[in-house]
């Protein structure tokens, strides 16, 4: 069935240099939602993206939905250790959300 | 604040115990949802529910059934605990429409 990729699965960065994920489909997908999970915690919805082309911005953090609606990103910029955890791509099919398989940031001071 | 509650943080349980997972959310949202998440495996649903005595099967229903008789609550329900349903369950909830999902804590379930 259709899923999304979401590279890279790991990243450490230094405290202060940009990150960036990417969520990838096969298909066109009618929306798309970030989640971020903290270590040792849950999962924690941060933005969804509907629009072809949609860019939204929280803060540090970027947001991108692809021309196509097959791909979308999310970029910090200058990272800081708040920024450690693991983020989620996840789309809607059939009432259900899937998740991609996440990245995991690690930030060191 | 909106909530989803989950009633043990921590369980251990024995093989072949029936086992219950209660998740309760005080949004008066119509979907909720269980997921179990393990290393390597990202989230993978269990079995949701969009109204109440409404039930769904997810992608990974097996071993598992789930009960929802009021709109607040949903349980997960595994009938006879092995050790391969060892795992950190999430419980969700959103309301009708294309939103985000809130999480409960986890209930992080060893089976020994």
């Amino acid at each position: 069935g259709q899923q999304v990729m979401q590279i890279p699965q790991y990243q450490h960065v230094q405290e202060g240099e940009d990150f960036t994920t990417y969520c990838n489909s096969s298909t066109t997908l009618s929306n798309i939602q970030w989640y971020k999970q903290r270590p040792g915690g849950h999962p924690v919805f941060l933005i969804q993206l509907v629009k072809s082309g949609e860019v939204k911005k929280q803060k540090r953090l970027t947001f991108q939905f692809g021309e196509a609606k097959k791909n979308s990103s999310l970029h910090i910029t200058a990272t800081q250790t708040t920024d450690v955890g693991t983020y989620f791509c996840a789309y809607n099919q059939g009432g259900k959300l899937i998740f991609g398989q996440g990245t995991e940031l690690s930030v060191k001071p | 604040d909106v909530k989803v509650t989950q009633s043990s943080r921590y369980l251990v349980k024995r093989t072949g115990e029936k086992v219950f997972l209660e998740c309760v959310q005080d949004m008066d949202h119509e979907n909720m949802f269980w997921y179990r998440q393990d290393p390597g495996l990202g989230l993978r649903l269990i079995y949701f529910s969009y109204d109440v005595k409404m039930k769904e099967k997810g992608d990974i229903p097996e071993g598992y059934s789930v009960s929802r008789e009021k709109k607040e609550r949903f349980s997960l329900i595994l009938e006879s605990a092995s050790t391969n349903q060892t795992s950190m369950y999430l419980c969700a909830s959103r309301p009708t429409g294309v939103y985000g999902y809130t999480f409960g804590s986890g209930t992080r379930l060893t089976v020994v």
